[in-house]
């Protein structure tokens, strides 16, 4: 079963507001990673934060996360018709196990 | 520096092949991990490989095996091809605890 949970499944916004999308995961990790995929092609890696770490940014990206929720959350400012793409949260779990868990995505579209 | 690359991009076989699929990391990463990704499924870890070794596998069938060479570059493997097993290949390495860079994949189809 997948380990992350990410919400919405879909989302619509248009060019220049912000778009958040949350995680929801199971069991202790030792980082929880996002990822950007465009129509089927391969991942892209935006962000890792580290269990100990509560909010890291890049760019227009703010990732936060709550260890004791389990979630964490992906916010991009000032969306562009690029930003068009599914994003998937991946968890690594406590102890190393070189594994990565994945929810199954949200669906972003930004309209131009 | 490279990215990961994955060869082919696209494969077409019949139920019953089996099928080969290559993957060459970033030169220097010694870890190479394989996904799958299904519409039904979502992302799934197949196993992955460090130092020519397999560290963890996922919850396949063994008819999906692979194996790294010294110079870290994979195959994955897929024997007695089923129509269930049309799916993206995803192959990804790293080194470090960093984030994992993926490459593009490889679109198998079964017919």
């Amino acid at each position: 079963s997948q380990q992350g949970e990410e919400d919405p499944q879909a989302l619509s916004i248009q060019e220049g507001e912000n778009a958040t999308m949350n995680c929801s995961y199971k069991t202790s990790i030792n980082n929880l990673q996002w990822y950007r995929q465009n129509s089927g092609r391969g991942l892209v890696h935006l962000i890792l934060i580290r269990s100990n770490e509560r909010e890291k940014h890049s760019g227009r990206l703010r990732v936060t996360l709550d260890t004791s929720k389990k979630s964490s959350s992906l916010l991009i400012t000032a969306s562009r018709a690029a930003d068009t793409a599914s994003y998937f949260c991946a968890t690594d779990y406590e102890g190393g196990s070189e594994k990565l868990v994945f929810g199954k995505g949200t669906k972003l579209t930004v309209n131009p | 520096k490279a990215g990961v690359t994955q060869t082919p991009r696209y494969l077409i076989k019949t139920r019953g092949q089996q099928v080969t699929l290559s993957c060459s990391p970033i030169s220097g990463h010694r870890s190479v991990s394989w996904y799958q990704q299904t519409p039904g499924q979502g992302l799934q870890f197949l196993f992955e490989y460090f130092s020519e070794t397999q560290r963890n596998k996922g919850n396949f069938p063994g008819r999906f095996s692979g194996r790294q060479f010294s110079n870290s570059r994979s195959e994955m493997n897929v024997s007695t091809l089923e129509l269930g097993d049309s799916a993206l290949y995803l192959c990804a390495s790293r080194e470090g605890g960093y984030g994992y860079t993926f490459g593009s994949g490889t679109r198998l189809t079964v017919v």
